[in-house]
């Protein structure tokens, strides 16, 4: 499977202030990205995913976006808060009606969020 | 609903031993999937099944065999366990054939090989 490396591994960030998560990818197919989030002890639930047709999506405080040029998926947590302290995962696939299996998962991102 | 549930939760084993590690859902998922997680890895696909009766290899299969004889159940066995596969395995199940990808995982079971 193609690689997707995701950056930072940990991030920092202060309540209120916006976090920011990148996924750059090799394979120029993929335009499928679910993002999941992760918190201690729990496993992955789906937070949001971009598809193809689109280059921008928001939901609530989360937004990613699609930059296929780049080669590059972004989450952007606006208004941080401690509640989102979490491991967040991207991931990506080449087509949004493929299954699972074909879904390249990123090495994770460790958020905390201090008061 | 209880979703996707996993068991048992922890294990130790010694090298060598064997052990196999249940996954149930509820939501009659035809896709089921084991991953498993290890630190700066992300998750890394194991083996999965695309229903009943039938398995497929994963990114990294080896060392792990399946079984789904049920469609509501996926079982990830380990014949010989190594210090290697110390790891947080999960198990997901997805609808089939949907186009979200959604993937909806168990809490994890964490096994230690010593």
């Amino acid at each position: 499977q193609q690689q997707v490396k995701q950056s930072p591994q940990s991030l920092i960030v202060q309540k209120g202030g916006i976090s920011i998560i990148n996924c750059a990818y090799e394979n120029t197919a993929f335009d499928y990205s679910p993002w999941y989030q992760q918190f201690p002890g729990k496993g992955p639930a789906l937070l949001i995913a971009i598809r193809p047709d689109v280059s921008e999506k928001k939901e609530g405080r989360f937004t990613i976006s699609f930059n296929k040029s780049a080669k590059q998926f972004s989450l952007h947590i606006m208004d941080s808060q401690p509640g989102d302290s979490a491991t967040y995962f991207c991931a990506a696939s080449i087509s949004w009606t493929g299954t699972a299996s074909k879904l390249t998962f990123g090495t994770g991102t460790r958020l905390q969020v201090t008061l | 609903n209880a979703g996707v549930t996993q068991t048992p939760k922890f294990r130790v084993l010694k090298t060598g031993q064997s052990m196999t590690l249940l996954c149930a859902q509820d939501m009659n998922h035809e896709y089921m999937y084991w991953y498993r997680q290890d630190p700066g890895m992300g998750l890394r696909l194991i083996h999965y099944s695309v229903g009943e009766g039938t398995t497929a290899k994963g990114e990294v299969p080896d060392g792990y065999n399946v079984s789904r004889l049920k469609k509501q159940n996926f079982l990830l066995g380990l014949e010989s366990a190594a210090p290697s596969q110390t790891s947080v395995y999960f198990c997901a199940s997805s609808y089939f054939e949907r186009g979200s990808g959604e993937l909806f995982f168990g809490e994890g079971s964490r096994l230690t090989v010593l």
